[in-house]
């Protein structure tokens, strides 16, 4: 069960978007509509951003959109604000019901 | 409101066990697969057990296999994770949460493997 690749680090400014990265396999993220994406800022419990790929949960702001290519998926956030500065995780179901997590990517916004 | 609420971290010693709980409020918890996550100090989110609306389906990651079983009892709207056989590097906050797609989580309970 490898974890799902993911940039350690990226950066925006204020209103810019960007996009984060995870990279799985066949038997992971491009296998399973299970995809989902996490915010965790410090201290924190992780919060659904995304799930099932494209899906947004309610509540959660329109900038923050879901897409897979493949064995990628990509999490991209759009008019970057502040408080979107956290740390960001993928996942995927794999085989057997199991789930596996990215390593995380942590977002600043300049 | 959907709320989990774990309990049951605390200090043990290596070889130790622990029991952690997990009650869910604000929905119908037979309804939902339910799920242990834990993050160990300063690093990245490790799924660790799921477990099926009426207990008949538990999966694992392979690092606890044999050491912990995640259970749950839906007239009390909880769910466990008996850890057996506890390492260093089992030290991690445990979180609990809902659903095939991890919709809601618990603040967690930091369970610390140490001498």
């Amino acid at each position: 069960q490898s974890a799902l690749t993911q940039p350690a680090s990226v950066s925006g400014s204020l209103g810019q978007s960007i996009t984060i990265s995870c990279t799985g396999t066949s038997s992971d993220v491009g296998g399973y509509n299970y995809v989902s994406w996490f915010q965790q800022h410090p201290g924190k419990a992780p919060k659904l951003m995304i799930y099932e790929v494209t899906n947004r949960p309610s509540g959660i702001s329109t900038r923050f959109s879901g897409s897979r290519s493949g064995n990628t998926a990509s999490l991209t956030i759009s008019g970057l604000q502040a408080e979107d500065e956290a740390d960001y995780y993928c996942s995927s179901y794999t085989t057997g019901i199991r789930v596996v997590f990215g390593g995380g990517t942590k977002l600043t916004v300049l | 409101e959907v709320q989990l609420v774990e309990s049951g971290g605390g200090l043990v010693q290596p070889g130790g066990s622990l029991r952690l709980s997990c009650v869910g409020s604000g929905f119908i918890f037979s309804n939902y697969w339910m799920s242990w996550v834990r993050q160990a100090p300063g690093e990245g989110l490790e799924w660790v057990a799921n477990i099926k609306q009426d207990g008949s389906e538990r999966n694992y990651v392979d690092s606890v296999k044999g050491r912990f079983t995640i259970s749950r009892d839906n007239d009390k709207n909880s769910l466990y994770l008996q850890m057996n056989s506890l390492r260093a590097d089992d030290t991690a906050v445990y979180f609990c949460a809902r659903g095939r797609t991890l919709g809601y989580w618990g603040q967690g309970a930091l369970v610390t493997v140490s001498t």
